[in-house]
């Protein structure tokens, strides 16, 4: 079934490092991707999205670009802020559009 | 729009009792889902609907149900209540048809704890 792999977290920065996490998926046709993410005590809300190969997302200086070849969709920053830290989710959607299928997530901490 | 809401925020129960977590959104979306979050996971998905009257189990059904009158309305009934269901329950809402992708809207979440 189709399924999202992200690498493990926790992630722990300095103030202004560049950021990536990994996400790559299965899938059998053509999901819509997403990022999603979630700050402490609070709901996820979506980040940014993309929903054809080749699109790149991108908000708040995040971006990540749907890659159909290695079917990948990493997220990257230049310079992450303290403001950053959250857990970030990966996600597709389901073949049948009537579900998202979440990866496990990873905690990232940014330290001044 | 004041969006997805949950009652309650908290909640504390006894082994056995049995209690309804609600749901409401007013954008209008036809598809509804209800996950919970236990410590340093990510979600697992408990039972979702695509319209009203219509519900689908999802990864992790069993000890909860839910109802779907009403387009806005998406409540989840824990009935004798165990502590394995202590979690973190998130309901979410999106629009979706095979046209349209589907980013979905969460909840704040009602942390609930079963002792």
């Amino acid at each position: 079934g189709d399924s999202v792999t992200q690498m493990e977290g926790p992630v722990t920065l300095s103030e202004e490092a560049f950021l990536t996490i990994n996400c790559t998926y299965t899938a059998t046709g053509y999901p819509s991707l997403f990022w999603y993410v979630q700050y402490p005590g609070e709901g996820l809300q979506l980040l940014l999205k993309a929903t054809k190969a080749d699109d790149k997302g991108s908000n708040k200086g995040f971006e990540a670009t749907y890659r159909k070849e290695t079917t990948s969709f990493h997220l990257e920053k230049g310079s992450v802020q303290v403001s950053d830290s959250a857990v970030y989710f990966c996600a597709l959607t389901s073949r049948s559009y009537d579900k998202v299928i979440f990866g496990p997530g990873t905690s990232l901490s940014v330290i001044p | 729009n004041a969006g997805v809401t949950q009652t309650p925020k908290f909640r504390i129960l006894k082994i056995g009792q049995s209690m309804t977590l609600q749901c409401t959104q007013d954008m209008n979306h036809n598809y509804m889902y209800w996950y919970r979050q236990d410590p340093g996971m990510g979600l697992k998905l408990i039972y979702y609907s695509v319209g009203a009257g219509i519900t689908d189990k999802g990864e992790v059904p069993n000890g909860y149900n839910v109802s779907r009158s009403t387009t806005e309305d998406f409540p989840l009934r824990l009935e004798l209540a165990a502590p394995s269901q202590t979690s973190v329950y998130f309901c979410a809402s999106s629009y979706s048809d095979y046209d349209l992708y589907n980013e979905q809207f969460f909840g704040p979440g009602t942390r609930l704890t079963v002792l």
